[in-house]
Protein backbone atom coordinates (compact mmCIF):
# COMPACT_ATOMS: atom_id res chain seq x y z
CA UNK A 1 0.00 0.00 0.00
CA UNK A 2 1.40 3.33 -1.37
CA UNK A 3 1.64 6.08 2.57
CA UNK A 4 2.57 9.08 1.74
CA UNK A 5 3.26 11.24 5.29
CA UNK A 6 4.41 14.78 5.36
CA UNK A 7 5.90 16.36 8.65
CA UNK A 8 7.39 19.39 9.35
CA UNK A 9 4.71 22.17 9.62
CA UNK A 10 3.47 24.47 11.86
CA UNK A 11 3.68 28.30 12.55
CA UNK A 12 6.56 30.75 11.77
CA UNK A 13 6.55 34.42 10.95
CA UNK A 14 7.32 36.43 7.66
CA UNK A 15 9.96 35.74 6.29
CA UNK A 16 11.20 32.53 8.21
CA UNK A 17 12.32 29.36 6.85
CA UNK A 18 11.02 26.24 7.34
CA UNK A 19 11.43 22.44 5.72
CA UNK A 20 8.80 20.05 4.98
CA UNK A 21 9.46 16.09 4.34
CA UNK A 22 7.40 13.42 3.38
CA UNK A 23 8.01 9.84 4.17
CA UNK A 24 7.34 7.34 1.32
CA UNK A 25 6.54 3.72 1.10
CA UNK A 26 4.94 0.88 -0.29
CA UNK A 27 6.37 1.73 -3.87
CA UNK A 28 9.71 1.43 -4.99
CA UNK A 29 10.58 5.26 -4.03
CA UNK A 30 13.22 6.14 -6.59
CA UNK A 31 11.18 5.07 -9.69
CA UNK A 32 8.65 7.90 -9.61
CA UNK A 33 8.70 11.56 -10.03
CA UNK A 34 7.49 13.40 -6.56
CA UNK A 35 5.48 16.58 -6.22
CA UNK A 36 4.75 19.09 -3.76
CA UNK A 37 0.67 20.81 -4.26
CA UNK A 38 -0.81 23.35 -1.68
CA UNK A 39 -3.78 24.49 -0.81
CA UNK A 40 -4.84 27.80 1.03
CA UNK A 41 -7.48 27.51 3.80
CA UNK A 42 -11.31 27.58 1.94
CA UNK A 43 -9.16 27.76 -1.45
CA UNK A 44 -8.10 25.38 -4.69
CA UNK A 45 -5.31 23.26 -5.22
CA UNK A 46 -2.24 24.68 -6.77
CA UNK A 47 1.30 23.04 -8.06
CA UNK A 48 3.67 23.98 -6.03
CA UNK A 49 6.83 21.58 -7.72
CA UNK A 50 7.92 18.53 -9.04
CA UNK A 51 11.71 16.55 -9.29
CA UNK A 52 12.21 13.50 -10.91
CA UNK A 53 14.15 10.68 -9.67
CA UNK A 54 17.49 12.05 -8.83
CA UNK A 55 16.46 15.86 -9.31
CA UNK A 56 18.71 16.73 -12.46
CA UNK A 57 15.09 18.36 -13.29
CA UNK A 58 13.23 20.26 -10.94
CA UNK A 59 10.48 22.49 -11.94
CA UNK A 60 8.67 25.39 -9.52
CA UNK A 61 5.52 27.81 -9.66
CA UNK A 62 6.30 31.23 -10.41
CA UNK A 63 4.87 32.26 -7.11
CA UNK A 64 7.35 30.09 -5.14
CA UNK A 65 10.68 29.74 -7.22
CA UNK A 66 13.99 31.12 -6.07
CA UNK A 67 12.23 31.30 -2.37
CA UNK A 68 11.67 27.27 -2.30
CA UNK A 69 13.47 24.12 -3.24
CA UNK A 70 12.45 20.42 -3.40
CA UNK A 71 15.16 17.83 -2.78
CA UNK A 72 14.79 14.15 -2.03
CA UNK A 73 17.19 11.26 -0.20
CA UNK A 74 16.19 7.94 -2.21
CA UNK A 75 17.76 5.34 0.18
CA UNK A 76 15.39 7.37 3.10
CA UNK A 77 12.33 7.19 0.89
CA UNK A 78 11.64 11.02 1.96
CA UNK A 79 11.57 14.56 -0.35
CA UNK A 80 11.87 17.64 1.15
CA UNK A 81 10.34 20.99 0.41
CA UNK A 82 13.21 23.97 1.46
CA UNK A 83 10.69 26.92 2.28
CA UNK A 84 12.43 30.38 2.90
CA UNK A 85 11.13 34.21 2.93
CA UNK A 86 7.94 32.73 3.64
CA UNK A 87 5.01 35.13 3.50
CA UNK A 88 1.11 35.06 4.93
CA UNK A 89 0.25 33.90 1.45
CA UNK A 90 2.31 30.76 1.54
CA UNK A 91 0.02 29.91 4.30
CA UNK A 92 -1.85 26.37 3.00
CA UNK A 93 -1.77 22.97 3.91
CA UNK A 94 0.94 21.35 1.94
CA UNK A 95 -0.09 17.89 0.31
CA UNK A 96 3.10 15.48 -0.78
CA UNK A 97 2.18 13.72 -4.01
CA UNK A 98 3.32 10.64 -5.91
CA UNK A 99 3.78 11.09 -9.51
CA UNK A 100 4.72 8.29 -11.94
CA UNK A 101 8.18 7.02 -14.16
CA UNK A 102 7.91 10.54 -16.59
CA UNK A 103 6.93 13.62 -15.70
CA UNK A 104 3.77 14.30 -17.52
CA UNK A 105 2.50 10.89 -15.30
CA UNK A 106 -0.61 11.57 -13.23
CA UNK A 107 -0.09 12.86 -9.48
CA UNK A 108 -1.97 9.61 -8.06
CA UNK A 109 -1.19 9.47 -4.32
CA UNK A 110 -1.67 12.30 -2.13
CA UNK A 111 -0.75 12.28 1.48
CA UNK A 112 -2.86 13.67 4.32
CA UNK A 113 -1.55 17.07 4.08
CA UNK A 114 0.66 19.06 6.22
CA UNK A 115 -0.39 22.81 7.57
CA UNK A 116 1.67 25.34 7.41
CA UNK A 117 0.70 28.81 8.63
CA UNK A 118 2.55 32.04 8.04
CA UNK A 119 1.92 34.37 10.68
CA UNK A 120 3.33 37.18 13.31
CA UNK B 1 0.90 29.25 -15.39
CA UNK B 2 -2.78 30.18 -15.44
CA UNK B 3 -5.22 28.53 -13.64
CA UNK B 4 -7.75 26.26 -15.57
CA UNK B 5 -11.22 27.49 -15.44
CA UNK B 6 -13.73 25.93 -14.03
CA UNK B 7 -17.17 26.83 -12.90
CA UNK B 8 -17.38 27.46 -9.22
CA UNK B 9 -20.00 25.18 -8.44
CA UNK B 10 -22.79 22.58 -10.31
CA UNK B 11 -25.71 20.95 -9.07
CA UNK B 12 -27.86 17.92 -9.40
CA UNK B 13 -30.29 15.33 -8.15
CA UNK B 14 -29.76 11.78 -7.39
CA UNK B 15 -29.72 9.35 -10.27
CA UNK B 16 -29.19 12.47 -12.48
CA UNK B 17 -26.05 13.27 -14.60
CA UNK B 18 -23.71 16.25 -14.63
CA UNK B 19 -20.86 17.33 -16.22
CA UNK B 20 -18.39 19.61 -15.36
CA UNK B 21 -15.64 21.49 -17.21
CA UNK B 22 -12.35 22.46 -17.41
CA UNK B 23 -11.50 25.15 -19.81
CA UNK B 24 -7.03 25.67 -20.10
CA UNK B 25 -5.06 27.09 -23.51
CA UNK B 26 -3.07 25.41 -26.31
CA UNK B 27 0.15 25.32 -23.73
CA UNK B 28 -1.97 23.06 -21.45
CA UNK B 29 -5.00 21.16 -22.14
CA UNK B 30 -4.74 21.89 -26.34
CA UNK B 31 -1.70 20.67 -25.74
CA UNK B 32 -1.29 17.33 -24.06
CA UNK B 33 -3.62 14.19 -23.15
CA UNK B 34 -2.53 14.42 -19.49
CA UNK B 35 -6.18 16.19 -18.30
CA UNK B 36 -6.41 14.10 -14.48
CA UNK B 37 -9.89 14.99 -12.28
CA UNK B 38 -9.70 14.41 -8.38
CA UNK B 39 -12.36 14.58 -6.07
CA UNK B 40 -11.92 16.01 -2.29
CA UNK B 41 -14.16 15.69 0.58
CA UNK B 42 -14.15 17.91 3.59
CA UNK B 43 -10.99 17.75 5.47
CA UNK B 44 -9.67 14.86 3.13
CA UNK B 45 -7.49 14.28 0.65
CA UNK B 46 -7.82 14.75 -3.04
CA UNK B 47 -8.38 11.48 -4.45
CA UNK B 48 -7.58 10.24 -8.15
CA UNK B 49 -10.87 9.99 -10.45
CA UNK B 50 -9.52 10.21 -13.96
CA UNK B 51 -5.96 10.59 -15.59
CA UNK B 52 -4.70 10.97 -19.37
CA UNK B 53 -8.58 12.35 -19.92
CA UNK B 54 -10.14 8.80 -20.15
CA UNK B 55 -8.96 6.70 -17.95
CA UNK B 56 -10.09 5.20 -14.58
CA UNK B 57 -8.17 4.15 -12.11
CA UNK B 58 -8.66 0.56 -10.30
CA UNK B 59 -11.70 1.01 -7.98
CA UNK B 60 -13.23 4.50 -9.57
CA UNK B 61 -16.36 3.69 -10.23
CA UNK B 62 -17.86 3.81 -14.01
CA UNK B 63 -19.95 6.02 -13.23
CA UNK B 64 -17.47 8.72 -13.64
CA UNK B 65 -15.83 9.28 -17.15
CA UNK B 66 -13.68 12.11 -18.85
CA UNK B 67 -13.41 13.46 -21.95
CA UNK B 68 -11.83 16.29 -24.11
CA UNK B 69 -12.44 18.56 -26.88
CA UNK B 70 -9.86 21.21 -28.15
CA UNK B 71 -8.92 23.43 -24.93
CA UNK B 72 -11.50 21.90 -22.88
CA UNK B 73 -11.85 19.00 -20.58
CA UNK B 74 -15.27 17.43 -19.06
CA UNK B 75 -15.65 15.39 -16.18
CA UNK B 76 -19.65 13.28 -16.53
CA UNK B 77 -20.29 11.89 -13.31
CA UNK B 78 -23.57 10.03 -14.07
CA UNK B 79 -26.12 7.99 -11.92
CA UNK B 80 -25.50 11.16 -9.29
CA UNK B 81 -25.05 9.50 -5.40
CA UNK B 82 -25.33 11.46 -2.18
CA UNK B 83 -21.35 10.80 -1.60
CA UNK B 84 -20.32 12.52 -4.73
CA UNK B 85 -21.48 15.51 -3.21
CA UNK B 86 -17.96 16.89 -3.32
CA UNK B 87 -15.27 19.55 -4.54
CA UNK B 88 -13.72 18.44 -8.16
CA UNK B 89 -10.34 19.71 -9.64
CA UNK B 90 -9.03 19.60 -12.94
CA UNK B 91 -5.25 19.38 -13.61
CA UNK B 92 -3.36 19.44 -16.93
CA UNK B 93 0.21 18.83 -17.77
CA UNK B 94 1.53 22.24 -18.90
CA UNK B 95 5.03 21.25 -20.39
CA UNK B 96 8.18 21.80 -18.83
CA UNK B 97 7.92 19.34 -16.45
CA UNK B 98 4.94 21.99 -14.78
CA UNK B 99 1.46 21.40 -13.54
CA UNK B 100 -1.57 23.34 -13.43
CA UNK B 101 -4.80 23.15 -11.86
CA UNK B 102 -8.72 24.49 -12.22
CA UNK B 103 -9.74 26.82 -9.19
CA UNK B 104 -12.45 23.58 -8.12
CA UNK B 105 -16.22 23.25 -8.69
CA UNK B 106 -17.90 22.51 -5.75
CA UNK B 107 -20.96 20.05 -6.37
CA UNK B 108 -23.96 19.70 -4.42
CA UNK B 109 -26.47 16.72 -4.80
CA UNK B 110 -29.86 17.76 -3.71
Amino acid sequence: EVQLVESGGGLVQPGESLRLSCSASGFIFSGYWMHWVRQAPGKGLVWVSSCNSDVTFASYADSVRGRFTISRDNPKNTVYLQMSSLRAEDTAIYYCVRGGPYSWSSLEYWGQGKLVTVSS
Amino acid sequence: QSALTQPPSASGSPGQSITISCTGTSSDIGGYNYVSWYQQHPGKAPKLIIYEVTKRPSGVPDRFSGSKSGITASLTVSGLQTDDEADYYCTSYAGSDDWVFGGGTKLTVL
